[in-house]
């Protein structure tokens, strides 16, 4: 069955870079886009960007300077990269596949705090 | 593109049938998405393309609209049913609305 899964630190130093892995089972990262959606605890949710089937990206205009996706299909993992982290960007960070262009299946999230 | 949702709180009782709103700030040609989130857990699809139903999902919820006003209506409200709400428009890149908090009256 069709399943994400985030992982990556959860607590990262204002002004360092946030990693994160998107690990997918059940189809290919050639067949379908994979997204990353952030959630502030008790706000909304802000599309940061995607992962085309080809390789190539495309990122929220607010985040672009900072944010980098990547992947790697023979791993079946899609790779987050923020950097100059904030307490902004503290967040649920979530994984998700695209159908028709919206979002069929989400990973369950891995929140990423902003400390010293 | 702006999504703007409501009302933000929503307060029914179990049989009500139930209208949440969506309105875009242009014509997004009929690509909006409906999420469901429950606390802690992950938005699920509900309905794509503004009135298709996804897999799995019960008969009672339904998407409807056209151009900038979007309706997702929830035909008998019952109690798994209270969540947050958010629609998603995709004719533009990608952005959500800023949720309805649905509650048990």
């Amino acid at each position: 069955q069709v399943q994400l899964k985030e992982s990556g630190p959860g607590l990262v130093q204002p002004s360092q870079t946030l990693s994160l892995t998107c690990t997918v089972s059940g189809f290919s990262l050639t067949s379908y886009n994979v997204h990353w959606v952030r959630q502030p605890t008790g706000k909304g949710l802000e599309w940061m960007g995607v992962i085309w089937t080809g390789g190539s990206t495309d990122y929220n205009s607010a985040l672009k300077s900072r944010l980098s996706i990547s992947r790697d299909t023979s791993k079946s993992q899609v790779f987050l990269k923020m950097n100059s982290l904030q307490t902004e960007d503290i967040a649920t960070y979530y994984c998700a596949r695209a159908y028709v262009a919206a979002l069929d299946y989400w990973g369950q999230g891995v929140m990423v705090t902003v400390s010293s | 593109i702006q999504m703007t949702q409501s009302p933000s709180l929503l307060s029914a009782s179990v049989g009500d049938r139930v209208t949440l709103s969506c309105k875009a700030g242009q014509n997004i040609n009929n690509y909006l998405a409906w999420y469901q989130q429950k606390l802690g857990e992950a938005p699920k699809l509900l309905i794509y393309n503004a009135n298709s139903l996804q897999t799995g999902i019960p008969s009672r919820f339904s998407g409807s609209g056209s151009g900038t006003d979007y309706t997702l209506t929830i035909s008998s409200l019952q109690p798994e049913d209270v969540a947050t709400y958010f629609c998603q428009q995709y004719n533009s890149w990608w952005t959500f609305g800023g949720g309805t908090k649905l509650e048990l009256k």
